[in-house]
């Protein structure tokens, strides 16, 4: 079945520090591919997204590549602030996309930033 | 535009008792599912429903029962409280194709 591998955290950083978290993903076809961001005591929002090969998903600083060929969809932010630490979880929904598969988000078990001043 | 709620935040269960996570969303999406949330397990999903009187089943769906009389409303009830649900419980909506909105959480404990 589809699945979704992040790495470890937490992640520890300084601030204006560069930040990659990594995620690979197992699917069939070509999935849409998702960076969901989990602020403390909070649900988790959207972050990015990609719903193509090549695609890059970009918002608030952050961006994500969707490679096919590596199956990867690695998020990065040239200088993160105190404001980014939070959970950040990778996630694909399934294809086709129909009522019934769209909802169906796989995650990847998060990564955990901290960022110091 | 209140988006998607959740009741109660903080829930305490013994062993067996029975209760009810509610969630309601204010933006007529056909889409509402729950999921439950591990530590290092990322979220899992319970139960979904692609509209009004049509729920089916997640990943993880055993102990957990839903119904969807309403657009608006996605009910999750948990039957006999095990230990093993002590977990955070999300609920999310949205309209296919679109961006899935997380209300606040639950953290249920059962002891």
């Amino acid at each position: 079945g589809d699945s979704v591998t992040q790495m470890e955290g937490p992640v520890t950083l300084s601030e204006e520090a560069f930040l990659t978290i990594n995620c690979t993903y197992t699917a069939t076809g070509y999935p849409s591919l998702f960076w969901y961001v989990q602020y403390p005591g909070e649900g988790l929002q959207l972050l990015l997204k990609a719903t193509k090969a090549d695609d890059k998903g970009s918002n608030k600083g952050f961006e994500a590549t969707y490679r096919k060929e590596t199956t990867s969809f690695h998020l990065e932010k040239g200088s993160v602030q105190v404001s980014d630490s939070a959970v950040y979880f990778c996630a694909l929904s399934p294809v086709p996309v129909t009522t019934d598969s769209w909802g169906k988000l796989q995650f990847g078990a998060g990564t955990q930033v901290v960022v110091t001043p | 535009n209140a988006g998607v709620t959740q009741t109660p935040k903080f829930q305490v269960l013994k062993t067996g008792q029975s209760m009810t996570l509610q969630c309601a969303q204010d933006m007529n999406h056909e889409y509402m599912s729950w999921y439950r949330q591990d530590p290092g397990m990322g979220l899992r999903l319970i139960h979904y429903s692609v509209g009004a009187g049509i729920t089916d089943q997640g990943e993880v769906p055993n102990g957990y029962n839903v119904s969807r009389s309403t657009t608006e409303d996605f009910p999750l009830r948990l039957l006999s409280a095990a230990p093993s649900q002590t977990s955070v419980y999300f609920c999310a909506s949205s309209a296919v194709g679109n961006e899935q909105y997380f209300g606040p959480g639950t953290r249920l404990t059962v002891t």
